[in-house]
């Protein structure tokens, strides 16, 4: 079945490392995403790996996939206020063009 | 290039009544997706178009019904809305084809629904 699991809240200081982590559980997704929701807005995709890929870097954010332990993780390098936003990781069997989302983790950043 | 457009931003209306909900999505996205945001279920799929066919549809009743143009643009129809419907109502265009690029959805800016 689809299911993918996010923690609920992560909480760095400004200028740290964050790390927010995700699990799922459909071992035919094909791609997996990172999305970015700010207050009263929709949702702005940040990056996304492919099911044959370990890493992916782009600029600030490093997305590892380990796709044995269907585990995937976000790192943003140098945190910033302005990063402080629920993140959703999702995945797609692209057979059915339809994104699963996680619950979301809530990044808190302090000054 | 513009992004997605949803049309209105904002709703209120009364339980029992219907809404119909616009996407226009990004020049060339041939494929419309509709998502239901709520808090406690989170972002759960509704239905999937492509080149004015119904791809993918998700685990809600009939109530909610969709279609899509030959520009593209898709509506959303919810009948007989119920307290629960309310909800934050994004959509996501993309190009609709497998590979890489091709299935990167970028999504509107929702319209926020309120059943009274």
């Amino acid at each position: 079945g689809e299911d993918v699991e996010q923690s609920l809240f992560l909480s760095v200081r400004e200028g740290d490392s964050s790390v927010i982590n995700c699990t799922y559980t459909d071992s035919s997704s094909t791609y997996l995403y990172w999305y970015k929701q700010e207050p009263g807005a929709g949702l702005q995709l940040l990056t996304y790996i492919f099911s044959n890929m370990d890493m992916k870097q782009d600029q600030r954010l490093t997305v590892l996939l380990n796709k044995k332990d269907k585990h995937l993780s976000l790192r943003i390098a140098d945190t910033q206020t302005g990063d402080s936003a629920i993140y959703f990781c999702a995945e797609m069997n692209t057979g059915f063009q339809k994104l699963v989302f996680g619950t979301g983790t809530r990044l808190l950043v302090s000054p | 290039k513009a992004g997605v457009t949803q049309t209105p931003r904002y709703l209120i209306k009364t339980r029992g009544q219907q809404v119909t909900l616009s996407c226009s999505p990004i020049s060339g996205h041939r494929s419309v997706s509709w998502y239901q945001q709520t808090p406690g279920q989170g972002l759960q799929f509704l239905f999937e178009y492509f080149s004015e066919t119904q791809r993918n549809k998700g685990n809600f009743p009939g109530r909610f019904s969709g279609r899509q143009f030959s520009n593209s643009r898709s509506e959303m129809n919810v009948s007989t809305l119920e307290l629960g419907d309310s909800a934050l109502y994004l959509c996501a265009s993309s190009l609709g084809r497998r590979g890489g690029a091709n299935t990167e959805a970028f999504f509107g800016q929702g319209t926020r629904l309120t059943v009274v």
